[in-house]
């Protein structure tokens, strides 16, 4: 059965810091790998998709990477804002079309 | 597009009762998933409905069941509600391999 860990569980660093969130699978036989960010008692907004034939994805101060040999991936905040403070979560797509997340990674930027 | 919705926002019930939950898929999307977010955990897969019919099922008990509609919109019942069923419902929609987006949830307290 496919296991998604994310660390740290929280993380909190101050304004204008760049970071980095990891994310592991224990089955690397996904077709692809999605971070999400959810604010307090919302839903889940997609960040980056990565189909398991990519290594990394960009969009504005976000970037994800993927090594599915060693199951991992990585997702890279630039220049971090208090606006960034949210929840961040991974899933995989594995086997069946059945989707996996991680618990998060519950971030603070402070001003 | 309004993105995928769900209703209702928020519902309680008590023990026992049984609960219908819905959700409208983004425009174009034929795929629904339905998830189960208890407090400070990630989303856990419940079931997936493609075609009308569930395609794929997550580690839950034949007390949740759904539907899936003509329009591709989507039920998803939970009969005799336990307290632990208490969490936030996440519905989420897409087409083939692409992106999955979510809609806000529904929150259910069970008491």
């Amino acid at each position: 059965k496919q296991e998604v860990t994310q660390i740290p569980a929280a993380l909190s660093v101050p304004e204008g810091e760049n970071l980095v969130l990891n994310c592991s699978f224990t089955d690397s036989a996904i077709y692809n790998l999605q971070w999400f960010r959810q604010d307090p008692g919302k839903g889940l907004t997609s960040l980056l998709l990565i189909q398991s034939s990519q290594r990394e994805q960009t969009s504005g101060r976000l970037n994800a990477s993927l090594d599915k040999s060693s199951g991992r991936s990585t997702l890279y905040i630039a220049a971090s804002q208090p606006g960034d403070s949210a929840t961040y979560l991974c899933a995989v797509r594995g086997n069946f079309n059945k989707f996996y997340f991680g618990s998060g990674t519950k971030l603070n930027v402070k001003p | 597009d309004a993105g995928v919705t769900q209703s209702p926002t928020h519902l309680i019930k008590t023990r026992g009762q049984q609960v219908t939950l819905r959700c409208s898929p983004k425009s174009g999307h034929d795929t629904v998933s339905w998830y189960q977010q208890a407090l400070g955990q990630g989303p856990q897969f419940i079931f997936q409905y493609y075609e009308e019919e569930e395609r794929q099922r997550g580690n839950f008990p034949d007390r949740f069941s759904g539907h899936q509609f003509p329009n591709y919109s989507s039920e998803l019942n939970v009969n005799a509600l336990l307290l632990g069923d208490s969490a936030l419902y996440l519905c989420a929609s897409r087409t083939g391999a692409d992106t999955q987006y979510f809609g806000p949830g529904t929150r259910l307290t069970v008491l």
